[in-house]
């Protein structure tokens, strides 16, 4: 199972946004609405930002946004805010019944 | 609160095995799947596989399937991760991760645990 792949990186201002996508095949991202978006800062355990394509868990915050068209995955980040610099990360459940994960983007705010 | 407390970091020779523990807290061991994950040095998050707490039952990755064992012990509410055959490759972080019964996405994290592999 390949990786899910994202841009390696990508930046912006604050308040300004910013989208990552994740592109897989029609066995993950295109076959099922089970993506969701993971937020690591450097040497902390990762954090779930977005569930099922779009849902955001309790205490994240309504800037994240997710969305899915096709073997494309996207999360945008509306009002990017210092905070916000980290790594980020796709994942997909599978028609083999397992998980993969995207390659990985770092968010830099400017 | 939900708390996934790991075991500590370990540092193996090549060809050795590790354990690694996951003991969880503050809600229904059994009624949460457990995952564990890797995060290799200039790698991504990479999915090791899956454990029922509720049956034992096991998935895992296709990359690992030869020499990985997921258990529980559910008198303890402790998840464990065996990797045999180690070499410098899995030198990573290893993170359990829970994941809700019937979804697919892990919504809290164990804080990782290094594992250092030395030739």
């Amino acid at each position: 199972q390949s990786a899910l792949t994202q841009p390696p990186s990508v930046s912006g201002s604050p308040g300004q946004s910013v989208t990552i996508s994740c592109t897989g095949t029609s066995s993950d991202v295109g076959v099922y609405n089970r993506v969701s978006w993971y937020q690591q800062p450097p040497g902390t355990a990762p954090k779930l930002m977005i569930f099922e394509v779009n849902n955001r868990p309790s205490g994240v915050p309504d800037r994240f946004s997710g969305s899915k068209s096709g073997n494309t995955a996207s999360l945008t980040i509306s009002g990017l805010q210092a905070e916000d610099e980290a790594d980020y990360y796709c994942s997909s459940y599978t028609s083999r019944s397992t998980y993969v994960f995207g390659t990985g983007t770092k968010v830099t705010v400017l | 609160q939900v708390q996934l407390v790991q075991s500590g970091g370990e540092m193996k020779k090549a060809g050795a095995s590790v354990k690694v523990s996951c003991k969880a807290s503050g809600y229904t061991f059994t009624s949460y799947g457990i995952s564990w994950v890797r995060l290799a040095p200039r790698q991504g998050l990479e999915w090791m596989g899956w454990i029922s707490t509720y049956d034992g039952t096991t998935r895992y990755a296709q990359n690992f399937r030869d020499r990985v064992t997921m258990t529980t012990d559910t008198s303890t509410n402790i998840a464990y991760m065996e990797l045999r055959s180690l070499t410098s490759d899995d030198t990573a972080v290893y993170y359990c991760a829970r994941e809700i019964v019937s979804t697919t996405y892990f919504d809290y994290w164990g804080p990782g645990t290094l594992v250092t592999v030395s030739s």
